[in-house]
């Protein structure tokens, strides 16, 4: 069965610093891959996605991300953080040979240290 | 587009009581997913329907939990009777899919549920 598996719950950084977030799954075939972000009391918003092509895909507010089939890993970067970053953070998988499922990873919440 | 709409934001009841969380997807969509959001086991997926039609319910947790899409503008979720370890918020998402599993999804605001 298709999982997600993101093993930090809390990441704590500081103002600045850079950011990795993990992201590992199993799926079929093809995986369609997604990181969403949401912020205190909203919806979650997409952040990014992989579907093919290059494995190295860009997103809005400055995150990027890389599929690496060999490590069945889709980590999350950003090389500066900023205090409005803090939030909570979910990878998410979807296969086209299964059927139009999309599932959540448990999230990682990140904190930013001022 | 206003985007997804759900309703109500919060609803407080108490247990043994029908709740009913509606939803209505963007204009042009033709899929639709309820999910659920609680601390303990984060966002599972509950049931998602395609062109109106329900293609699986296999997160549904039981038989006090359904659902339906009536048409491509509103889907509901109920719950009766309603217990307390089903507070939580509920996630309406909705999204386009020109092939199978390459859902964008578009997230309403979420329906917080509390039972007491």
């Amino acid at each position: 069965a298709q999982s997600v598996t993101q093993p930090d719950i809390h990441i704590t950084v500081s103002e600045g610093a850079s950011l990795e977030l993990r992201c590992n799954y199993s799926y079929g075939a093809t995986p369609y891959l997604f990181w969403y972000v949401q912020s205190p009391g909203q919806g979650l918003q997409l952040l990014l996605k992989y579907f093919s092509g290059d494995t190295l895909v860009q997103g809005i507010k400055g995150f990027e991300a890389e599929f690496k089939r060999s490590q069945s890993s889709f980590n999350l970067r950003k090389p500066s953080v900023h205090w409005s970053d803090a939030a909570e953070y979910f990878c998410a998988v979807g296969d086209m040979n299964r059927d139009d499922k999309i599932i959540f990873g448990k999230g990682t919440r990140l904190h930013i240290l001022p | 587009d206003a985007g997804v709409i759900q309703s109500p934001r919060h609803e407080v009841t108490e247990m043994g009581q029908e709740v009913t969380l509606r939803c209505k997807p963007i204009s042009g969509h033709n899929s639709l997913f309820w999910y659920r959001q609680t601390m303990m086991r984060g966002l599972e997926l509950l049931i998602y329907f395609n062109n109106n039609v329900p293609i699986d319910d296999s997160g549904m947790p039981e038989d006090r939990f359904s659902a339906k899409m009536p048409n491509a503008s509103f889907s509901t979720l109920k719950i009766q009777p309603s217990e307390p370890r089903d507070s939580a918020v509920y996630f309406c998402a909705s999204s386009l899919a020109r092939v199978s599993g390459a859902n964008v999804l578009t997230f309403g605001a979420g329906s917080r549920l509390t039972v007491l």
